[in-house]
């Protein structure tokens, strides 16, 4: 079974400049989560969907974060304008069996703002 | 809201011995599952091992094994026969059992280097 699949794998960009990731989950996930790592620290959940709705995106900041699911598989995230405090790894992950657990982690993506 | 905490933010081991790593946590739910994860150099985050809350006996997984403690709220990792591959970050994450999937709640983590 093919793994989460993340791109790009690195991505340096200027402060104010904008920035898109891209994750596939593992086929028929239902539950797809994008974490932010920020260097020393533990992931962090930005926004969590179900199918193509949003479940949670309580900790993402919305002013110029975004992130959609369309057709329930793919999805994008995106930061517009990017600051120096985004440099991150942004992991992408997928689960399924409803309140079971297991994430399954994409290699995620290092973005770097300078 | 949940928190989880890893005290020991770098541990290291000589090869082939035991080592155990910490983590505690704070909730007030009953119902929760805890994990162990892995993460190398390389950033592919893996599930090294999984404890559901109801569950006393504690799980083992090979070289991997825990000690739960639920009224303390301690849930530690020991990784015995350490390799030299078991060298990465690891961190401790607690998931509550509300409706449906939710989301881990990590701790900083523990970066552990196996020495030959």
């Amino acid at each position: 079974e093919a793994g989460v699949a993340q791109s790009p794998r690195y991505k340096i960009i200027e402060k104010r400049q904008s920035v898109a990731f891209w994750c596939n989950p593992i086929s028929g996930h239902a539950t797809l989560y994008w974490y932010q790592q920020i260097l020393g620290q533990g992931p962090k959940l930005l926004i969590q969907f179900q199918n193509n709705g949003v479940v949670d995106d309580s900790q993402l900041p919305k002013d110029r974060f975004s992130a959609e699911r369309l057709k329930g598989v793919d999805s994008t995230l995106k930061i517009q304008p990017a600051k120096l405090e985004d440099s991150a790894v942004y992991l992408c992950a997928s689960s399924t069996r409803q309140g079971l657990g297991e994430q399954y982690f994409g290699p995620g993506t290092r973005l770097t703002v300078t | 809201a949940q928190t989880v905490t890893q005290s020991q933010p770098e541990m290291s081991v000589q090869e082939a011995e035991t080592v155990t790593l910490s983590c505690t946590y704070d909730t007030s739910e009953n119902n929760y599952y805890l994990f162990w994860y892995k993460q190398p150099p390389s950033r592919q985050m893996i599930l090294v091992i999984r404890q559901e809350a109801y569950k006393q006996q504690n799980a083992t997984e090979n070289r991997f094994s825990v000690n739960f403690q639920k009224a303390a709220k301690s849930f530690s990792l020991k990784i015995s026969d350490s390799q030299l591959g078991d060298t990465a970050m690891y961190f401790c994450a607690f998931m509550n059992l509300g409706a449906g999937n939710t989301p881990l709640v990590f701790g900083k983590g523990t970066r552990l280097s196996v020495i030959a």
